[in-house]
C-alpha cells in the first residue's frame, strides 16, 4: 500500500458546483497534513494545512478523519481558476521529516 | 522578495553523463529540500540540507548527491544518468523550525531530459 493515495481523477466540475475528493494515508502517527495545488507545468504551492479535525479557508474546506486515516478537500462554488492538480501531503519522520506527496487529483472546472 | 530560484530551467543530457542543478532558497530560509517529479506523479523526496549537511534522505541511489553552501544555496548532482532520471527536479526551501509542520516554498523546477 502506498503511503499516500489519491484518486487521480480527473474530476470534471461545472463552474459554480461543489467537488470533493479524498486522500488516504498509511502512517497512523502522522500529526499534520497539507494540501498543495499544482498548475500544469508549474511548481506546487501550499493551499491549506490541516492540524486537527479540519480547516476552512474561503471556498476550500479540508477535513481530517484520523480513525479512517483520510483527509478530504472540498471546493465550493468552483471557479475556472480552480482547475489544477491537488496534491495531498503527509510529512514523515520527526521534526525534520520529509514531505510525502500523493500522485495528485486533477480537477477540471468547465464553463 | 525573491522566491526560490532554480537553474537551469531545462536541460538535455545523454545516458551516462553527469548533471548539476542549482537552487537558491527564498530569502531568510536556511533549509533546502530536493524532489523529483516524474510525469503524472507527485514529487518524490530526494534529500534535505540544513547547515550544509544532509539531514534526511529518501529512497534514491548514491548517484544522487548534493551540497549546501554557506549562503544556503544548494546543488543537486546526478551521476551516470539513466533514461529514468528524466523528470522535473524541484527545490523547496523552508525554515528549520518549519519542518513538517511548516510550509515549503518550491522553485519553478529544472526539467531534465535524458536521451
Amino acid at each position: 500500500r502506498k503511503e499516500v493515495e489519491q484518486d487521480p481523477g480527473p474530476f470534471n466540475v461545472p463552474e459554480g458546483a461543489t467537488v470533493a475528493f479524498n486522500c488516504t494515508y498509511s502512517n497512523s502517527a502522522s500529526q499534520s497534513f497539507f494540501w498543495y495545488r499544482q498548475d500544469c507545468r508549474k511548481e506546487p504551492k501550499l493551499l491549506m494545512s490541516v492540524y486537527s479535525s479540519g480547516n476552512e479557508d474561503g471556498r476550500f474546506t479540508a477535513q481530517l478523519n484520523r480513525a479512517s486515516q483520510y483527509i478530504s478537500l472540498l471546493i465550493r462554488d468552483s471557479k475556472l481558476s480552480d482547475s489544477a492538480t491537488y496534491l495531498c501531503v503527509v510529512p514523515r519522520g520527526g521534526s525534520w521529516g520529509k514531505l510525502q506527496f500523493g500522485a495528485g487529483t486533477q480537477v477540471v472546472v468547465t464553463p | 522578495d525573491a522566491g526560490v530560484t532554480q537553474s537551469p530551467t531545462h536541460l538535455i543530457k545523454t545516458r551516462g553523463q553527469q548533471v548539476t542543478l542549482r537552487c537558491s532558497p527564498k530569502s531568510g530560509h536556511d533549509t533546502v529540500s530536493w524532489y523529483q517529479q516524474a510525469l503524472g506523479q507527485g514529487p518524490q523526496f530526494i534529500f534535505q540540507y540544513y547547515e550544509e549537511e544532509e539531514r534526511q534522505r529518501g529512497n534514491f541511489p548514491d548517484r544522487f548527491s548534493g551540497h549546501q553552501f554557506p549562503n544556503y544555496s544548494s546543488e543537486l548532482n546526478v551521476n551516470a544518468l539513466l533514461l529514468g532520471d528524466s523528470a522535473l527536479y524541484l527545490c523547496a526551501s523552508s525554515f528549520p523550525s518549519g519542518g513538517p509542520q511548516g510550509e515549503q516554498f518550491f522553485g519553478p523546477g529544472t526539467r531534465l531530459t535524458v536521451l
